[in-house]
């Protein structure tokens, strides 16, 4: 049973338009979420993450939100951009050191010209 | 610079031969972890070590081996009653500390012929 769930495996948008990529999880003890890319035969590169007393954080053209009642996160990229096309996975850990990471099963994100 | 380096990046191995995968860190960080990803399912916790000399099974340990007799250095044995181990493999590690995020290396491509 997935306890980190990506329910759109694809998602196409325009160039300069905006990318929400969607996580839901299960597990309400999950207290640190993160997002990755990546690209095809490379590693996952770490985005942005959210701690759970947080509801947002922004970096740049990134932003995670977050809605703990609904255990559900979205990553918002603004504005798209060709290069952001790649797999985005959504992941969570629990409250501990040297954590151990649930990672989603990916979005493919194809941003077009 | 400090990174993650796994090799090789393209493995081909016989049924029924063991192989090793090979990582290494130079970013002292404390836990180390094997992933592996295979179409649609993200990224599967094979093993995960916290300390050196200690190592603990994720979800898919069966038919793997690992060992940590140094700190920046975390080999996978992907042996022959691992089923099915045609993948893409990950290594990760993380500083020792809440809410921080995994470095991943670039991954070796294993295929069995």
């Amino acid at each position: 049973d997935q306890q980190v769930k990506q329910n759109s495996p694809s998602l196409s948008v325009q160039e300069g338009r905006i990318s929400i990529l969607n996580c839901d999880y299960t597990n309400s003890m999950f207290d640190y979420f993160l997002w990755y890319k990546k690209y095809p035969a490379e590693g996952p590169t770490f985005l942005i993450s959210i701690s759970s007393i947080k509801d947002k954080n922004e970096d740049g053209r990134f932003t995670v939100f977050l809605n703990k009642s609904a255990k559900h996160l979205s990553l918002h990229i603004v504005p798209s951009q060709p290069g952001d096309s790649a797999v985005y996975f959504c992941a969570a850990t629990l409250d501990n050191y040297g954590q151990n990471f649930v990672f989603g099963p990916g979005t493919r994100l194809s941003v077009l010209p | 610079d400090g990174g993650i380096t796994q090799s090789p990046k393209y493995l081909f191995r016989k049924e029924g031969q063991n192989v090793t995968l090979s990582c290494e860190q130079n970013l002292n960080h404390d836990a180390m972890y094997w992933y592996r990803q295979d179409p649609g399912q993200g990224l599967r916790l094979i093993y995960y070590s916290q300390i050196v000399n200690d190592f603990q099974k994720g979800d898919i340990a069966e038919g793997y081996s690992v060992s940590r007799e140094k700190k920046e250095s975390f080999p996978l044995t992907v042996t022959s009653a691992q089923k099915n181990p045609t993948a893409f493999y990950l290594c990760a590690s993380t500083p020792y500390m809440r809410h921080t995020e995994a470095f991943f290396g670039q991954g070796t491509r294993l295929t069995v012929v």
